[in-house]
């Protein structure tokens, strides 16, 4: 049991639609990180959040975007889906810091129809 | 560009036996990497971890091998049991920390009772 909790476990939106993912960070970690898996890959860094402060982006369109709360639990948002979007998506948290690890939550399964 | 590469997408081994997974890389910033052990439906679990100041890290039956100069990495599982069947994949970050993890593809291993 890792303690990262993710909301809805699927979801399935229209296309041009937006949605909201949501991560609730394991007990004690300061840092979130989103991250996409398409089928047959390994899952693709988005961004961190580092203390509420986007720390680190990877090569996604500003239309995806995020927010980290001050209880260190987090958002991902993505504007104008597109049928590409369709993934697992999977929060990540930690402590910042030297030899640390990431604990993954189980993932949010989008379709973009 | 893919940075991390797990060139077998499966592996199959007898119960017991030995299990060998590879792991290349070509960014000689990474110099932290990571194994994740993903069943369907969960998210990716923590398996064992390795920095570039050292060759070798174990923990129980998992070891993981580091040859920076080849850029390579494997884990070795021993003994391998049933429980073990499951996607691996390999991590590696820059700045000896879990920012921003690049994963390789994964291996699919199925352990043969």
């Amino acid at each position: 049991e890792t303690g990262v909790t993710q909301s809805p476990t699927h979801l399935i939106k229209t296309r041009g639609q937006q949605v909201t993912l949501r991560c609730s960070s394991q007990s004690g970690h300061n840092t979130v990180s989103w991250y996409q898996q398409a089928l047959g890959q390994g899952p693709q860094f988005i961004f961190q959040y580092y203390r509420e402060e986007e720390n680190g982006r990877g090569n996604f369109p500003p239309r995806f975007s995020g927010l980290q709360f001050p209880n260190y639990s987090s958002e991902l948002n993505v504007n104008a889906l597109e049928l590409d979007d369709s993934a697992l998506y999977l929060c990540a948290s930690s402590l910042a810091g030297l030899y640390t690890e990431a604990f993954f939550g189980q993932g949010t399964r989008l379709t973009v129809v | 560009d893919q940075q991390v590469k797990q060139n077998s997408p499966s592996l199959s081994v007898q119960e017991g036996r030995i299990s060998i997974l590879n792991c290349d890389y070509t960014n000689s910033m990474f110099d932290y990497f990571l194994w994740y052990k993903k069943y369907p439906a969960e998210g990716p679990t923590f398996l064992i971890s390795i920095s570039s100041i050292k060759d070798k890290n174990e923990d129980g039956r998992f070891t993981v091998f580091l040859n920076k100069s080849a850029k390579h990495l494997s884990l070795h599982i021993v003994p391998s049991q049933p429980g073990d069947s499951a996607v691996y994949f390999c991590a590696a970050s820059a700045n000896f920390g879990n920012e921003k993890l690049t994963f390789g593809t994964g291996t699919r291993l199925t352990i043969i009772p």
